[in-house]
């Protein structure tokens, strides 16, 4: 167990459908990044988090948004699904805002559109 | 478009071979280099992070180096096992914080 929770673990859904994913950071952590990785694709970043405000961001669609709660966890939102969007979505946690110490992943949501 | 690379792509060696495989990234407007080891169906799990030209990192049997002036870092692996089995990334990421993935190596470790 790496400290970064992420629920669900499965999610199945239709096309134009809108799903939120969620993730707890490892405690103390105060920063929360979002990658994907789609079949045959590399990590994708997607956003990242540092107490609460948007920090960085990556390839990130607009139907896609995300946010980071006073308790630190984040959800991220996926709207207007389409079949393209299946894929495992990785949250991972670190204690600074920037890259100086190394990414906690959390074991990922794979997320299916149908 | 910031691209990060590595080779090879996949690798098998033997039990108790060495080997060592390479991340290229921009070397301008440099700011970290992050090794990461990702085993089938777990998720990545940090090896080193790089900051300094120069610099070189030891964990156990797996070390890294890294030359920021010309883009490139390389892994080492002293004397592989079969749990040494797994995809190694690298990252990039620039003084933006862009945080760029390379593809991966994926190594076999033959008993």
């Amino acid at each position: 167990d790496s400290g970064v929770t992420q629920t669900p673990k499965h999610l199945i859904t239709a096309t134009g459908q809108r799903v939120t994913l969620r993730c707890s950071p490892r405690s103390g952590d105060l920063s929360v990044y979002w990658y994907q990785q789609s079949l045959d694709q590399g990590l994708q970043f997607l956003i990242q988090y540092y107490n609460g405000e948007e920090r960085a961001k990556g390839n990130i669609l607009e139907r896609f948004s995300a946010q980071q709660f006073p308790d630190l966890h984040s959800e991220l939102n996926l709207s207007s699904l389409e079949l393209g969007d299946s894929a495992l979505y990785f949250c991972a946690s670190s204690f600074s805002g920037t890259a100086n110490y190394g990414y906690t992943f959390g074991s990922g949501t794979r997320l299916t559109v149908v | 478009i910031l691209n990060v690379e590595q080779s090879p792509q996949s690798l098998h060696v033997q039990e108790g071979d060495s080997t060592n495989f390479t991340c290229s990234f921009p070397s301008s407007n440099f700011y970290a280099l992050h090794w990461y080891r990702w085993e089938t169906a777990k998720s990545p799990e940090a090896l080193f992070v790089m900051t300094l030209n120069g610099d070189e990192k030891k964990k156990g049997r797996i070390s890294a180096t890294l030359n920021t002036k010309e883009g490139y870092s390389y892994l080492y692996i002293k004397g592989s096992q079969p749990e040494d089995s797994a995809t190694y990334l690298c990252a990039f990421i620039n003084y933006g914080q862009n945080f760029v993935f390379g593809p991966g190596t994926r190594l076999s470790v033959l008993p």
